[in-house]
């Protein structure tokens, strides 16, 4: 078993819709759950950022985290052809930057159409 | 934001050549790099994490023989595919950190080098 899912999509959506992103994980030592956002052929760039269980809002992505579940969600409301790209999450146990190592997801495709 | 630059951005070698990828902090001193390689539709999958002046720490799989990796200094660290395969062609990203203590937030990732082995 992997130690981070993602369902790669692809997702598509109309321009305004709320997408729904997620990952489930199977190490309840991680801490630290960020989502990133990678253009084709780019490298990705850091979306959210999370610790432990909660909320998090900006803009008009919200992430949120259920460490219970070992679940982890973005939402991305009123999304905008821009927001096409491939959305990843990654996972982290530790803080040192050495231990701290960064677990992705496969990433899911997501392209909102106008 | 910190910013982390890869050179080339694109490369095209014979098979059996050699390839350098160079991967540079333009505006902090990262103590601990990382390279990741990422086949088409998939995830990044670490191959190794290099602290400057130590050698690299591969993971599991990953041919240290092969994919040289150079941490000479606090902004900048090489990864030489030698003698290079087709099935070496990949997307190859670095990210930087500035310390032991930094939070993951601060991973800053290079846009990539895209490696096709002819």
């Amino acid at each position: 078993q992997k130690e981070v899912e993602q369902d790669p999509g692809p997702l598509s959506v109309p321009e305004g819709a709320i997408v729904s992103l997620n990952c489930t994980y199977s190490n309840s030592a991680f801490q630290y759950f960020m989502w990133y956002r990678q253009y084709s052929r780019k490298g990705p760039e850091l979306l959210m950022y999370t610790y432990s269980s909660g909320n998090k809002e900006d803009g008009r992505f919200t992430a949120q985290v259920d460490k219970s579940s070992k679940y982890i969600s973005l939402f991305i409301r009123d999304s905008q052809p821009s927001d096409s790209a491939t959305y990843l999450c990654a996972m982290s146990a530790n803080r040192g930057s050495t231990l701290g190592r960064l677990y992705f997801g496969r990433g899911t495709q997501l392209t909102v159409w106008p | 934001g910190a910013v982390v630059s890869q050179h080339p951005s694109r490369v095209i070698c014979k098979s059996g050549t050699s390839v350098k990828i160079e991967c540079r902090s333009l505006d902090f001193q990262a103590t601990t790099m990382f390279w990741y390689r990422q086949f088409p539709k998939q995830s990044l999958m670490l191959m190794a994490t290099s602290n400057e002046g130590s050698k690299a720490t591969y993971e599991q799989g990953v041919e240290k023989d092969k994919f040289l990796i150079n941490h000479a200094s606090l902004t900048l660290s090489t990864l030489t595919v030698t003698s290079a395969h087709p099935e070496d062609s990949s997307f190859y990203i670095c990210s930087a950190t500035e310390g032991l203590a930094s939070s993951p937030d601060t991973q800053y990732f290079g846009p990539g080098t895209r490696l096709t082995v002819l």
